[in-house]
């Protein structure tokens, strides 16, 4: 069994286009984010929510929009996709919030915008 | 955002060598120390968690975490060719706790 999956695995599309990932998790976890892979291999966090609700936004462009329907999935919408957007995005899952707090990721999700 | 700094690498051992991986922080806060693996095309994957100073032990492996140099480790004994990988050190505080400051990743590949 998967614990964190996300879809799609590969995505290109052109720029200006609207796409989303989507991200599910089996674990039973409250906390779920987005962190980016940048083409230097750079992982930082994008967003956190805990229990539906956003706890984490980083300086990330308006036209990223998590949206969390319930606990167990966490999407990601990315609205007049430019061609900087292209990286891996990987989201992740944690039993709660804190530092101590075992975070677990999915396999990624490679954008490519040409 | 530096704060975490680690050598890229690459870094290439043969079967059987010890190898070590480092990483310096400069956020004197950073309580919590982990060390993820990450194979090619796939996601971080945890290897080993340390609360604050010390070492930990797990199988081949062994974390090390010297607070007062701002500074840690990850020794791997025995390398094996499966052991080729990145390798990522995060670290996190309480106040920021709930996202993780990685490092660049080190790549290793161990050679038969």
């Amino acid at each position: 069994d998967t614990a964190v999956s996300q879809t799609p695995k590969y995505l290109v599309t052109q720029m200006g286009n609207d796409k989303s990932i989507k991200c599910e998790q089996n674990l039973g976890h409250d906390t779920m984010y987005w962190y980016k892979q940048d083409s230097k291999k750079f992982l930082k966090i994008m967003f956190s929510y805990n229990n539906k609700e956003l706890i984490i936004n980083e300086t990330v462009p308006n036209r990223f929009s998590p949206k969390s329907p319930d606990k167990a999935h966490l999407n990601l919408h990315i609205n007049s996709l430019e061609l900087g957007d292209s990286a891996v995005y990987f989201c992740a899952s944690s039993q709660d919030v804190g530092a101590g707090n075992t975070i677990y990721f999915g396999e990624g999700s490679w954008l490519t915008v040409v | 955002q530096k704060e975490v700094e680690q050598d890229p690498g690459p870094l290439s051992v043969p079967e059987g060598a010890i190898v070590s991986l480092n990483c310096t922080y400069s956020n004197s806060a950073f309580q919590y120390f982990m060390w993820y693996r990450q194979y090619s095309r796939k996601g971080p994957e945890l290897l080993m968690y340390t609360y604050s100073s010390g070492n930990k032990e797990d199988g081949r492996f062994t974390a090390q975490v010297d607070k007062s140099s701002k500074y840690i480790s990850l020794f791997i004994r025995d390398s094996q060719p499966s052991d080729s990988a990145t390798y990522l050190c995060a670290m996190s505080d309480v106040d920021s706790g709930y996202a993780l400051n990685f490092g660049k990743g080190t790549s290793l590949l161990v050679t038969p």
